[in-house]
């Protein structure tokens, strides 16, 4: 069954903590994307990679980290920097970079305790 | 700078009655717009396209959207509203940016069909 897989489907993070969110696509694809999903203010792209081994910080780069080891992985990283987590993240993936058919995941709610 | 925007963050149609769901565009050049939809608690699913050609585009699940250069538009319709077509909706414009082709999305319009 191909697709993207992301997890957990729900987090939760304490205060100075750094959590990862899983994203894993079978599909092949080149280009892998995260955006954050805010009520009201649509999606916003966070970081993304075009090829294994590269990525490109987004509009909203600030607090995250990612890393693109392996074709089919794109974890981020939400950091201690990040002053206000909460909120409904997004992996995606297309074919290349230049294909704009993207294909998402079914999100991780990320909730600060 | 190029954007989308969504006028109307709530719209509510009757089952059975025409539905319509706005989005503007500003870009240089000529545009790529996109329509996805959200159902709740998962990702988004891509509807169409415009690249060039018939500004009226066919998508999937019975929607279609007309582009309309002059008015710089780019509305989603469908004759005949289900309840199952509840949902959010994301216009989006293809931009340059960071060196790549990334795309922008609007802050969404949720439809409310009503049985």
């Amino acid at each position: 069954d191909g697709g993207i897989t992301q997890s957990p489907k729900y987090l939760f993070r304490k205060e100075g903590q750094n959590v990862t969110l899983s994203c894993e696509q079978n599909l092949n694809h080149d280009a892998m994307y995260w955006y954050r999903q805010d009520p009201g203010q649509g999606l916003r792209l966070i970081y993304y990679s075009q090829i294994v081994n590269d990525f490109q910080k987004g509009d909203i780069a600030e607090g995250y980290s990612v890393s693109r080891e392996k074709k089919e992985s794109f974890p981020l990283t939400v950091t201690s920097a990040q002053k206000n987590p909460t909120a409904f993240y997004l992996c995606a993936s297309s074919p290349t970079s230049t294909n704009e058919k993207l294909f998402f995941g079914s999100g991780t709610q990320l909730s600060v305790l | 700078a190029q954007s989308v925007a969504q006028p109307e963050d709530q719209v509510n149609v009757a089952e059975g009655n025409p539905l319509t769901v706005k989005c503007t565009y500003s870009v240089s050049g000529n545009p790529y717009l996109f329509w996805y939809v959200q159902y709740p608690n998962r990702g988004l699913q891509f509807l169409l396209k415009y690249i060039t050609g018939d500004n009226l585009v066919k998508g999937s699940y019975g929607f279609e959207a007309e582009f309309n250069k002059s008015q710089t538009s780019f509305h989603l319709k469908k004759p005949s509203a289900l309840v199952s077509d509840s949902a959010l909706y994301f216009c989006a414009v293809r931009v340059l940016k960071f060196g790549a082709n990334n795309l922008f999305f609007g802050t969404g319009t949720r439809l409310t069909v009503i049985p």
